[in-house]
């Protein structure tokens, strides 16, 4: 079976500052990963995905995930928090006929 | 954005009550999908599609049903609601089923309430 553990439940970061997102993941298989932004009161969106291609992914309005397999991490990453990207994040794991989610980190940026 | 559309968006309804969910989609993607979103567990899948008439299971489908006449509508239905399948539910649609590289697509949601 596969799983997804996301280390933070809650992040609170400054406008302006770096953001990071941890995700770890639990597969059998060569997994895809997927980061999903939930807004609120919205459906869920896609970031980013991951396809066994390159391991640095670039996603929508500048976030970007390093694939480390030897980790089993998918960390979730922008240079510069806008008040925008205040929402709820979603890594995911795929494979074998089965998907995943974690159970989201919700992201605060404060002026 | 995706053409998915799920009605209602909010509902209140009593303990006991039947309800159905309808999703509709605009995309003819042959997979759907039906999720509850809760705190502290992320998505859950609750049952599938990969074709009209042909639905399965997901990982909590106790007191769910759904059906699927025509490829583009997935209706989600609570038999007799109970205060724990109050929760916000999701439709998703896919080219290819989950487990694979395709991007999954969400509806914006339907909250439930159960009194």
């Amino acid at each position: 079976a596969q799983s997804v553990t996301q280390l933070d439940s809650h992040v609170s970061v400054s406008e302006g500052t770096p953001v990071l997102l941890r995700c770890n993941y639990s597969s059998s298989y060569s997994p895809s990963l997927f980061w999903y932004v939930q807004h609120p009161n919205k459906g869920l969106q896609l970031l980013l995905k991951y396809t066994s291609a390159a391991t640095l992914v670039k996603g929508i309005n500048g976030f970007e995930a390093e694939f480390k397999k030897s980790e089993t991490s998918f960390h979730l990453t922008k240079p510069s928090a806008h008040m925008s990207d205040a929402a709820e994040y979603f890594c995911v794991v795929s494979g074998d006929n089965d998907m995943r989610f974690g159970a989201g980190t919700r992201l605060t940026v404060k002026p | 954005d995706a053409g998915i559309t799920q009605s209602p968006r909010h509902k209140v309804t009593e303990t006991g009550t039947p309800v159905t969910l309808r999703c509709h989609q605009t995309e003819n993607h042959r997979y759907m999908y039906w999720y509850r979103q809760d705190p502290g567990h992320g998505l859950r899948l609750i049952h599938y599609s990969y074709g009209v008439k042909d639905t399965d299971k997901g990982e909590v489908s106790d007191g769910y049903s759904v059906s699927r006449s025509k490829t583009e509508d997935f209706l989600l239905t609570l038999e007799s609601a109970t205060s724990s399948q109050t929760s916000v539910y999701f439709c998703a649609i896919s080219e290819s089923p989950t487990g694979s590289a395709h991007t999954i697509y969400f509806g914006e949601g339907s909250w439930l309430t159960v009194v």
